[in-house]
Protein backbone atom coordinates (compact mmCIF):
# COMPACT_ATOMS: atom_id res chain seq x y z
CA UNK A 1 0.00 0.00 0.00
CA UNK A 2 1.46 3.29 -1.15
CA UNK A 3 -0.62 5.30 1.36
CA UNK A 4 -2.58 7.38 -1.81
CA UNK A 5 -5.81 6.94 -1.89
CA UNK A 6 -8.04 7.53 -4.68
CA UNK A 7 -11.81 6.71 -4.97
CA UNK A 8 -13.90 5.72 -6.91
CA UNK A 9 -11.95 2.06 -7.92
CA UNK A 10 -14.00 2.17 -10.95
CA UNK A 11 -16.12 4.26 -12.82
CA UNK A 12 -18.61 3.66 -15.53
CA UNK A 13 -20.24 6.23 -17.38
CA UNK A 14 -22.16 7.50 -20.91
CA UNK A 15 -20.45 9.90 -23.41
CA UNK A 16 -21.25 13.21 -22.95
CA UNK A 17 -21.52 12.76 -19.22
CA UNK A 18 -18.74 14.61 -16.64
CA UNK A 19 -17.12 12.68 -13.60
CA UNK A 20 -15.20 13.54 -10.72
CA UNK A 21 -12.04 11.49 -9.84
CA UNK A 22 -10.80 11.85 -5.91
CA UNK A 23 -7.20 11.79 -4.79
CA UNK A 24 -5.96 11.88 -1.13
CA UNK A 25 -1.99 11.91 -1.34
CA UNK A 26 0.39 10.18 1.54
CA UNK A 27 0.41 12.42 4.71
CA UNK A 28 2.83 14.78 4.29
CA UNK A 29 3.09 15.10 0.64
CA UNK A 30 2.83 18.35 -0.39
CA UNK A 31 2.58 17.45 -4.41
CA UNK A 32 -0.55 15.63 -6.37
CA UNK A 33 0.41 14.26 -9.76
CA UNK A 34 -2.75 12.86 -12.52
CA UNK A 35 -2.01 10.32 -14.77
CA UNK A 36 -3.75 8.64 -17.70
CA UNK A 37 -3.07 5.26 -18.60
CA UNK A 38 -4.80 4.30 -22.16
CA UNK A 39 -4.05 0.62 -23.63
CA UNK A 40 -3.55 3.25 -27.30
CA UNK A 41 -1.49 6.14 -25.81
CA UNK A 42 0.33 4.49 -23.16
CA UNK A 43 1.20 6.24 -19.83
CA UNK A 44 0.53 10.03 -20.11
CA UNK A 45 0.94 13.11 -17.60
CA UNK A 46 -1.96 15.62 -17.12
CA UNK A 47 -1.01 17.49 -14.99
CA UNK A 48 0.66 18.73 -11.29
CA UNK A 49 -0.51 20.83 -8.12
CA UNK A 50 2.06 21.54 -5.30
CA UNK A 51 0.46 22.77 -1.97
CA UNK A 52 -2.39 24.44 -3.95
CA UNK A 53 -1.26 25.78 -6.72
CA UNK A 54 -0.88 23.72 -10.71
CA UNK A 55 2.67 23.36 -10.94
CA UNK A 56 3.44 21.59 -14.39
CA UNK A 57 0.84 20.69 -16.81
CA UNK A 58 1.13 17.54 -19.84
CA UNK A 59 -1.27 16.17 -21.98
CA UNK A 60 -4.24 17.31 -20.21
CA UNK A 61 -7.18 18.30 -22.69
CA UNK A 62 -9.26 21.44 -22.36
CA UNK A 63 -12.52 18.92 -21.11
CA UNK A 64 -10.23 18.24 -18.45
CA UNK A 65 -9.71 20.02 -15.00
CA UNK A 66 -7.79 19.72 -11.68
CA UNK A 67 -7.66 21.06 -8.75
CA UNK A 68 -5.62 20.92 -4.73
CA UNK A 69 -7.68 21.44 -1.88
CA UNK A 70 -6.09 23.17 1.20
CA UNK A 71 -6.15 19.87 2.84
CA UNK A 72 -4.17 18.73 0.18
CA UNK A 73 -6.66 16.47 -1.50
CA UNK A 74 -7.05 16.22 -5.38
CA UNK A 75 -9.82 15.95 -7.62
CA UNK A 76 -9.75 15.77 -11.52
CA UNK A 77 -12.66 16.62 -13.36
CA UNK A 78 -13.66 14.90 -16.76
CA UNK A 79 -16.52 16.85 -18.88
CA UNK A 80 -18.01 15.51 -22.02
CA UNK A 81 -16.97 12.30 -21.75
CA UNK A 82 -16.27 10.42 -25.17
CA UNK A 83 -15.18 6.74 -25.70
CA UNK A 84 -11.79 7.42 -26.15
CA UNK A 85 -11.85 8.89 -22.64
CA UNK A 86 -11.53 5.13 -21.04
CA UNK A 87 -8.84 4.41 -19.48
CA UNK A 88 -6.91 4.10 -15.90
CA UNK A 89 -6.60 7.56 -14.24
CA UNK A 90 -3.96 7.63 -11.53
CA UNK A 91 -2.67 10.03 -9.53
CA UNK A 92 0.83 10.09 -7.21
CA UNK A 93 2.21 12.42 -4.33
CA UNK A 94 5.48 13.60 -3.57
CA UNK A 95 6.75 15.53 -0.70
CA UNK A 96 8.77 18.19 -2.94
CA UNK A 97 7.66 19.62 -6.11
CA UNK A 98 10.18 18.02 -8.26
CA UNK A 99 10.34 14.12 -8.50
CA UNK A 100 13.60 12.39 -7.81
CA UNK A 101 15.25 9.85 -5.91
CA UNK A 102 14.98 12.46 -3.00
CA UNK A 103 11.71 13.10 -3.50
CA UNK A 104 10.17 9.80 -4.89
CA UNK A 105 6.84 9.47 -6.18
CA UNK A 106 4.07 6.97 -4.77
CA UNK A 107 1.30 6.20 -6.74
CA UNK A 108 -2.30 5.47 -5.60
CA UNK A 109 -4.63 2.18 -7.00
CA UNK A 110 -5.99 4.05 -9.81
CA UNK A 111 -9.36 4.55 -11.22
CA UNK A 112 -10.80 2.39 -13.97
CA UNK A 113 -13.34 4.76 -16.65
CA UNK A 114 -15.20 3.84 -18.66
CA UNK A 115 -17.11 5.31 -21.57
CA UNK A 116 -20.25 3.90 -22.86
CA UNK B 1 -5.35 -7.42 -12.30
CA UNK B 2 -6.24 -4.52 -14.85
CA UNK B 3 -4.57 -4.82 -18.44
CA UNK B 4 -1.93 -2.39 -18.91
CA UNK B 5 -1.29 -3.38 -22.51
CA UNK B 6 -1.99 -6.61 -24.27
CA UNK B 7 0.64 -5.85 -27.19
CA UNK B 8 3.50 -4.78 -25.09
CA UNK B 9 6.71 -6.69 -25.97
CA UNK B 10 7.51 -9.16 -23.65
CA UNK B 11 10.85 -10.37 -21.97
CA UNK B 12 11.48 -13.87 -21.00
CA UNK B 13 14.12 -15.27 -18.32
CA UNK B 14 14.66 -17.97 -16.59
CA UNK B 15 14.66 -17.09 -12.31
CA UNK B 16 17.93 -16.22 -11.11
CA UNK B 17 18.93 -14.72 -14.75
CA UNK B 18 19.70 -11.44 -15.21
CA UNK B 19 17.62 -9.19 -17.37
CA UNK B 20 17.94 -6.48 -19.81
CA UNK B 21 15.37 -3.90 -20.57
CA UNK B 22 15.63 -2.01 -23.25
CA UNK B 23 14.28 2.09 -24.09
CA UNK B 24 14.87 4.45 -27.19
CA UNK B 25 14.01 7.85 -25.67
CA UNK B 26 12.58 10.61 -28.11
CA UNK B 27 14.22 14.34 -26.71
CA UNK B 28 18.06 14.85 -27.37
CA UNK B 29 17.83 17.74 -24.33
CA UNK B 30 16.05 15.18 -21.58
CA UNK B 31 18.29 15.21 -18.94
CA UNK B 32 16.48 13.52 -16.56
CA UNK B 33 15.24 9.50 -17.09
CA UNK B 34 13.15 7.20 -14.47
CA UNK B 35 12.61 3.54 -14.69
CA UNK B 36 9.00 2.76 -13.50
CA UNK B 37 7.58 -1.26 -12.41
CA UNK B 38 3.77 -1.91 -12.47
CA UNK B 39 2.60 -4.96 -11.20
CA UNK B 40 -0.96 -5.87 -12.79
CA UNK B 41 -3.48 -4.05 -11.11
CA UNK B 42 -1.18 -1.21 -9.28
CA UNK B 43 0.20 2.16 -10.11
CA UNK B 44 3.70 2.75 -11.36
CA UNK B 45 6.49 2.18 -8.88
CA UNK B 46 9.66 4.41 -9.34
CA UNK B 47 12.80 2.18 -9.20
CA UNK B 48 15.81 4.04 -10.25
CA UNK B 49 16.71 7.44 -11.89
CA UNK B 50 19.27 9.06 -13.96
CA UNK B 51 20.86 12.20 -14.78
CA UNK B 52 22.33 12.88 -18.18
CA UNK B 53 25.48 13.95 -16.54
CA UNK B 54 26.15 10.05 -15.86
CA UNK B 55 26.16 6.73 -17.80
CA UNK B 56 25.63 4.34 -15.16
CA UNK B 57 23.81 4.40 -12.21
CA UNK B 58 23.29 1.20 -9.70
CA UNK B 59 20.71 0.47 -6.91
CA UNK B 60 19.71 -2.52 -5.08
CA UNK B 61 19.77 -4.86 -7.83
CA UNK B 62 18.96 -2.87 -10.72
CA UNK B 63 21.30 -0.85 -12.55
CA UNK B 64 20.59 1.64 -15.41
CA UNK B 65 22.88 2.53 -18.47
CA UNK B 66 22.47 6.07 -20.27
CA UNK B 67 23.80 6.25 -23.89
CA UNK B 68 23.19 10.01 -25.19
CA UNK B 69 24.75 9.43 -28.57
CA UNK B 70 22.20 7.02 -29.86
CA UNK B 71 19.60 7.84 -27.26
CA UNK B 72 19.00 4.73 -25.91
CA UNK B 73 18.75 3.70 -22.16
CA UNK B 74 18.92 -0.07 -20.16
CA UNK B 75 17.61 -1.47 -16.87
CA UNK B 76 19.34 -4.37 -16.22
CA UNK B 77 17.95 -6.84 -13.03
CA UNK B 78 20.43 -8.98 -11.67
CA UNK B 79 19.15 -12.40 -10.57
CA UNK B 80 15.93 -11.65 -11.96
CA UNK B 81 12.81 -13.02 -8.66
CA UNK B 82 9.55 -13.70 -9.67
CA UNK B 83 8.49 -10.61 -8.14
CA UNK B 84 10.11 -8.84 -10.88
CA UNK B 85 7.68 -10.15 -13.14
CA UNK B 86 6.04 -6.49 -14.52
CA UNK B 87 5.39 -3.93 -16.84
CA UNK B 88 8.78 -1.96 -16.68
CA UNK B 89 8.55 2.18 -18.54
CA UNK B 90 11.01 4.40 -18.42
CA UNK B 91 10.43 7.89 -18.64
CA UNK B 92 12.25 11.47 -19.71
CA UNK B 93 11.66 14.45 -18.61
CA UNK B 94 10.37 16.71 -21.58
CA UNK B 95 10.92 20.08 -20.07
CA UNK B 96 12.64 22.44 -18.82
CA UNK B 97 11.43 21.96 -15.31
CA UNK B 98 11.43 18.35 -15.60
CA UNK B 99 7.85 17.24 -14.40
CA UNK B 100 6.33 16.21 -18.09
CA UNK B 101 7.72 13.28 -17.65
CA UNK B 102 7.58 11.23 -21.32
CA UNK B 103 6.91 7.73 -21.10
CA UNK B 104 7.97 4.53 -23.45
CA UNK B 105 5.52 2.20 -24.45
CA UNK B 106 6.74 -0.64 -21.57
CA UNK B 107 8.09 -3.93 -21.60
CA UNK B 108 6.40 -6.96 -19.94
CA UNK B 109 8.93 -9.02 -17.86
CA UNK B 110 8.00 -12.37 -17.57
CA UNK B 111 10.01 -14.56 -14.77
CA UNK B 112 9.62 -18.46 -15.66
CA UNK B 113 10.20 -20.78 -12.62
Amino acid sequence: DSGVTQTPKHLITATGQRVTLRCSPRSGDLSVYWYQQSLDQGLQFLIQYYNGEERAKGNILERFSAQQFPDLHSELNLSSLELGDSALYFCASSVGGRVSSYNEQFFGPGTRLTVL
Amino acid sequence: GESVGLHLPTLSVQEGDNSIINCAYSNSASDYFIWYKQESGKGPQFIIDIRSNMDKRQGQRVTVLLNKTVKHLSLQIAATQPGDSAVYFCAENGDNYGQNFVFGPGTRLSVLP
